[in-house]
């Protein structure tokens, strides 16, 4: 299984808004409403920020969204602040496994 | 509280088994959920390695079948990973995670750091 597709790298001013796209198959991310979005600073552990496709767990802040069309998922991060630099990941349930993206590092600028 | 925490070998030889153990507290494996094992190579990306339903059905990454083996002892309320034939590939940070359906980890072990080398 080959990872999902992600830009390796975005960035933005703070106060901006960003999208992180995450691109699979009609066997992942395009058939599936199993799409979640990881955090992860640099040597810290992963945070669930959504899952399936659009919903935030408790405690994430609202200015994290995602949608889906088609085979492409995507994060986007309004009202960008310093502390959201890091990397992103999605992830996808396919036919019998799990598929990550290859990751997506986040700066603000 | 969920909690998760790996342990385990951090130094494996080539060649050899990678065994880690992952206990769960706060939550009853028995309960429900698949629990699973995701790595991340030393400055890379995540890799799904595999996951176990409560029920014993298993689910592994095509990429790593012939090596990978997941077991759950519900009595001890842990989970465990070997990963035969180890290479310098395979050197990376193990993670644990409860995977509440299809891909959603929404709590994660601290990750164990495991090394390949002789």
């Amino acid at each position: 299984q080959s990872a999902l597709t992600q830009p390796a790298s975005v960035s933005g001013s703070p106060g901006q808004s960003i999208t992180i796209s995450c691109t699979g198959t009609s066997s992942d991310v395009g058939g599936d409403k199993y799409v979640s979005w990881y955090q992860q600073h640099p040597g810290k552990v992963p945070k669930l920020m959504i899952y399936e496709v659009s919903n935030r767990p408790s405690g994430v802040s609202n200015r994290f969204s995602g949608s889906k069309s088609g085979n492409t998922a995507s994060l986007t991060i309004s009202g960008l602040q310093a502390e959201d630099e890091a990397d992103y990941y999605c992830c996808s349930q396919s036919i019998g496994s799990v598929i990550f993206g290859g990751g997506t590092k986040l700066s603000v600028l | 509280q969920v909690q998760l925490q790996e342990s385990g070998p951090g130094l494996v030889k080539p060649s050899e088994t990678l065994s880690l153990t992952c206990v769960v507290s706060g939550y009853s494996i028995s309960s429900g959920s698949f629990w699973a094992w995701i790595r991340q190579p030393p400055g890379k990306g995540l890799e799904w390695i595999g996951s176990m339903y409560h029920n014993g059905n298993r689910w592994y990454n095509p990429s790593l079948k012939s090596r990978v083996t997941i077991s759950v002892d519900k009595s001890k309320n842990h989970f465990s990973l070997e990963l035969t034939s180890v290479t310098a590939a395979d050197m990376a940070v193990y993670y644990c995670a409860r995977d509440v359906k299809g891909g959603t980890h929404d709590y994660w072990g601290q990750g164990a750091l495991v090394t390949v080398s002789s």
